[in-house]
């Protein structure tokens, strides 16, 4: 099995903040990453996938990078709809999520 | 406009099965390299992947649950249908469907629907 893990899991920050959120798989997993946005009682939201790629209508704010183990989720500038728990996906095996950061107000 | 809906039981004993369908709309399952995955959310924790068929029926499943799960699909109704057997109340989540594009990501999501088991 492919682990997935996110730090932190919990990040305190402001509007206007730069945000960067770090997720690291046990193997390689070459560019197969995704990174989903989930806010309470709502489903998960595609934000970018193959680790760099921006879904159709997600704001130019979001960005990803990253390959083999080491991946970041970046927010260039957090507004107030950004406030949510973020998780990693792996699609090179299977499929495994992160355990999730919850960006919070500082 | 791709819309996923997931319906079944709220409420189910332990040992009992569940099954759950995902009714979609805005794209075809029979279209080459599409498919439709489960995934689970227990109150509070993370997002774990259970399982996905694709257009051509090939089947995944999570490997710590295979024993329990069986993913089918119905083209002609537009649903895919998940049975989980033995349920327990560790298994109280909410359960998702999703729609996977060509890519192994999942681009669509259903509202979720809250499965409690107790007795």
């Amino acid at each position: 099995d492919i682990q997935m893990t996110q730090s932190p899991s919990t990040l305190s920050a402001s509007v206007g903040d730069r945000v960067t959120i770090t997720c690291r798989a046990s193997h390689s997993i070459s560019s197969w990453l995704a990174w989903y946005q989930q806010k309470p009682g709502k489903a998960p939201k595609l934000l970018i996938y193959k680790a760099s790629s921006l879904e159709s209508g997600v704001p130019s704010r979001f960005s990803g990078s990253g390959s083999g183990t080491e991946f970041t989720l970046t927010i260039s500038s957090l507004q107030p709809d950004d406030f949510a728990t973020y998780y990693c996906q792996q699609y090179n095996t299977y499929w495994t999520f992160g355990q999730g950061t919850k960006v919070e107000i500082k | 406009q791709i819309t996923l809906k997931e319906s079944g039981p709220t409420l189910v004993k332990p040992t009992q099965t569940l099954t759950l369908t995902c009714t979609f709309s805005g794209f075809s399952l029979t279209s080459s390299g599409v498919g439709v995955g489960w995934i689970r959310q227990a109150p509070g924790k993370a997002l774990e992947w259970l399982a996905l068929i694709y257009w051509d029926d090939n089947k995944h499943y999570s490997p710590s649950l295979k024993s329990r799960l069986t993913v089918t699909k119905d083209t002609s109704k537009n649903q895919v249908v998940l049975t989980m057997t033995n349920m327990d109340p560790v298994d109280t989540a909410t359960y998702y469907c999703a729609r996977r594009p060509v890519s192994d990501h999942f681009d669509h999501w259903g509202q979720g629907t809250l499965v409690t088991v107790s007795s």
